[in-house]
């Protein structure tokens, strides 16, 4: 079954940090590129991140520039967000997503995780 | 950035209705458009990409069209399964951005 899923989400302090991952199965993970979308409470889809297939090359929302990083380790089929520096406006459960379009320019996100709560308070 | 708008906002509908969702982007986008049905707590579900490609297992009652800046999504049938809000999300540019969500809801 070609599945994500996500854990390491949870409660964390303004400015404390936080390592999220995406465990794949079921597909070729190093073919895919990957994003990060998030979904705070009662409001809508807003993308995060993203990483080409060999993790070379990658891309933030302005939001989260200079305080996100994502990676991926292909050998573990694994997708990372961590995340310093966190915001209570960083609250939200974040997916990890599939793009279906091998980097073509027409992504789509087909296969999505179930989705992490991260919750920034005091 | 582009600016996604999505109308209605809400609606309500019966099961069998015919259902019409408008998204509009701030710039042309030729056909790089996509639509995501989400159902509460559930992760969103691709239903629609490249405007009017039907994603592979979504029911045919769902179609999409259009191109430039305005794109619709039908439902033709509605089925209860189908309560859910959408969204129409664009690929053409960075950063990717969403439209704000269509809830559908039983009238």
């Amino acid at each position: 079954e070609v599945q994500l899923v996500e854990s390491g989400g949870g409660l964390v302090q303004p400015g404390g940090s936080l390592r999220l991952s995406c465990a794949a199965s079921g597909f070729t993970f190093s073919r895919y590129w990957m994003h990060w979308v998030r979904q705070a409470p009662g409001k809508g889809l807003v993308w995060v991140s993203r990483i080409n297939s060999d993790g070379s090359s990658t891309s933030y929302a302005d939001s989260v520039k200079g305080r996100f990083t994502i990676s991926r380790d292909n050998a573990k089929n694994t997708l990372y967000l961590q995340m310093n520096s966190l915001r209570a406006e960083d609250t939200a459960v974040y997916y990890c997503a599939r793009d279906q379009s091998y980097g073509s320019g027409r992504d789509a996100f087909d296969i999505w995780g179930q989705g992490t709560m991260v919750t920034v308070s005091s | 950035d582009i600016q996604m708008t999505q109308s209605p906002s809400s609606l309500s509908a019966s099961v069998g209705d015919r259902v019409t969702i408008t998204c509009r982007t701030s710039q042309s986008i030729s056909s790089y458009l996509n639509w995501y049905q989400q159902k509460p707590g559930k992760a969103p579900k691709l239903l629609i990409y490249a405007a009017s490609s039907l994603q592979s297992g979504v029911p045919s009652r769902f179609s999409g069209s259009g191109s430039g800046t305005d794109f619709t999504l039908t439902i033709s049938g509605l089925q209860p399964e189908d309560f859910a809000t959408y969204y129409c999300q664009q690929s053409y540019s960075a950063p990717r951005t969403f439209g704000p969500g269509t809830k559908v809801d039983i009238k």
